[in-house]
């Protein structure tokens, strides 16, 4: 059974940097498309990034220069590194794998990430 | 960016009853559009993938059609565990979402 498992989360104050973490089974994170994903109170998910299974990563505007995605295929591991908080960036963060679809099929549970001073 | 506008923001309907939510893209996203549904403290869970391909153990009450720029969720017959949050989703050009429809019991 696929499952992912994101830990991590923080209150944490603007400016400064916190590493979530996406625990995966079921599956080997190095051989999938893997994304981390937020959703701020009350809107839509917002595609942060994603990591190929080559290992090739892309951002979006918002986030980049700013977060990283990385991976520990002994680990099974996704995780996403994000520097310089800024208030906005307060959201759940949720990891997801895509399938053969092309979509984000699996989704974790997310992690709360609220930055604030 | 495209931009995904969804409508009604919220639907208010009665269980048993069929409820047609809609998608449109600011651009063309061909038939790279997903709608996936949400419940308070759950993630999203795929439904509709391909504009019109029901996910893996998906229900046959849900459909999807369009392309383009136009899309439709259909659920046939409300039945009381799809009262939820409702959002579509592309993949033509990076990955963007809509603000969602909220499904309500009336």
């Amino acid at each position: 059974e696929v499952q992912l498992v994101e830990t991590g989360g923080a209150l944490m104050q603007p400016g400064g940097s916190v590493r979530l973490s996406c625990a995966a089974s079921g599956f080997s994170v190095s051989n999938n498309y893997m994304s981390w994903v937020r959703q701020a109170p009350g809107k839509g998910p917002e595609c942060l990034g994603l990591m190929y299974t080559g290992g090739s990563t892309y951002y979006a505007e918002s986030v980049e220069g700013r977060f990283t995605i990385t991976r520990d295929g002994s680990k099974n591991t996704l995780y996403l590194q994000m520097n310089s908080l800024r208030v906005e960036d307060t959201a759940v963060y949720h990891c997801a794998r895509e399938d053969s679809s092309g979509y984000f099929a699996h989704w974790g549970q997310g992690t709360l990430v609220t930055v604030s001073s | 960016e495209i931009v995904l506008t969804q409508s009604p923001a919220t639907l208010s309907l009665s269980p048993g009853e069929r409820a047609t939510l809609s998608c449109r893209a600011s651009q063309s996203v061909s038939s790279y559009l997903a709608w996936y549904q949400q419940k308070p403290g759950q993630a999203p869970r795929l439904l509709i993938f391909d504009a019109s391909n029901r996910a893996t153990g998906i229900p046959a009450r849900f459909s999807g059609s369009g392309s383009g720029t136009d899309f439709t969720l259909t659920i046939s017959s409300l039945e009381p565990e799809d009262f939820a949050v409702y959002y579509c989703h592309q993949r033509s050009d990076w990955w963007t979402f809509g603000q969602g429809t909220k499904v309500e019991i009336k």
